[in-house]
């Protein structure tokens, strides 16, 4: 089956760099996809990621994988909830969002 | 350049009572979708469509019901809300599956 896992909360102090997770288990070729959501306004999409190699990795069927998002020298407008989102054909799977809170 | 607009942005409704949140999207894409968004459970897909006249059922659909009469138009009905229906819900929009644009969100309160 296929599965979406991401760390709840990280906290750093701006100028650090952070490493958010997005583990996934896909029985198929998976699209991850990084949103990102700041207070009150609209989810936005980051990034996006095609597996075209995932045939490498056992045929199709991947097993908690980590694809993370890194960012550098964070400011405290970084600060918002990061949601992976895993595509497998047709069906989609969200995580339930990594919350980044960067302190002054 | 609106993107994805929905309406309204709040409503509080009593148990019982039903209502129709509108999604409207100007980017011409074919595929459209309801989420809802409670804390801790990230979102989670209500219904969605992959073009006009067509709809399908997402991870959560018990209670809702949704039309695309319109290629531009995705509305999400509920026809007895519940207070479980209480959240934030999400209209997206997309050309191919996944590269979503969302609209900002309607919070609804059930009392």
């Amino acid at each position: 089956s296929n599965s979406v896992k991401q760390t709840g909360q990280i906290t750093v102090s701006e100028g650090a760099s952070v490493t958010m997770n997005c583990t996934y288990t896909s029985t198929g070729y998976p699209t991850l996809f990084w949103y990102v959501e700041y207070p009150s306004k609209p989810l936005q999409l980051l990034q996006r990621e095609t597996m075209e190699n995932s045939k490498n990795f056992g045929g199709g069927n991947i097993k908690d994988k980590n694809s993370p998002i890194v960012k550098y020298s964070v400011q405290v407008s970084d600060s918002a909830v990061y949601y992976c989102l895993l595509r497998c054909g047709n069906q989609f799977y969200f995580g339930t969002g990594t919350s980044l809170t960067v302190i002054p | 350049n609106a993107g994805v607009t929905q309406t309204p942005k709040f409503r509080v409704l009593k148990t019982g009572q039903s209502m129709t949140l509108l999604c409207a999207q100007d980017m011409n894409h074919e595929y459209m979708y309801w989420y809802r968004q409670d804390p801790g459970m990230g979102l989670r897909l209500i219904h969605y469509s992959v073009g006009e006249g067509t709809t399908a059922k997402g991870e959560v659909p018990d209670g809702y019901n949704v039309s695309r009469l319109k290629k531009q138009n995705f509305l999400l009905g509920l026809e007895s809300a519940a207070p479980s229906q209480t959240s934030v819900y999400f209209c997206a929009s997309s050309y191919d599956p996944g590269g979503y644009t969302f609209g900002s969100g309607t919070r609804l309160t059930v009392v």
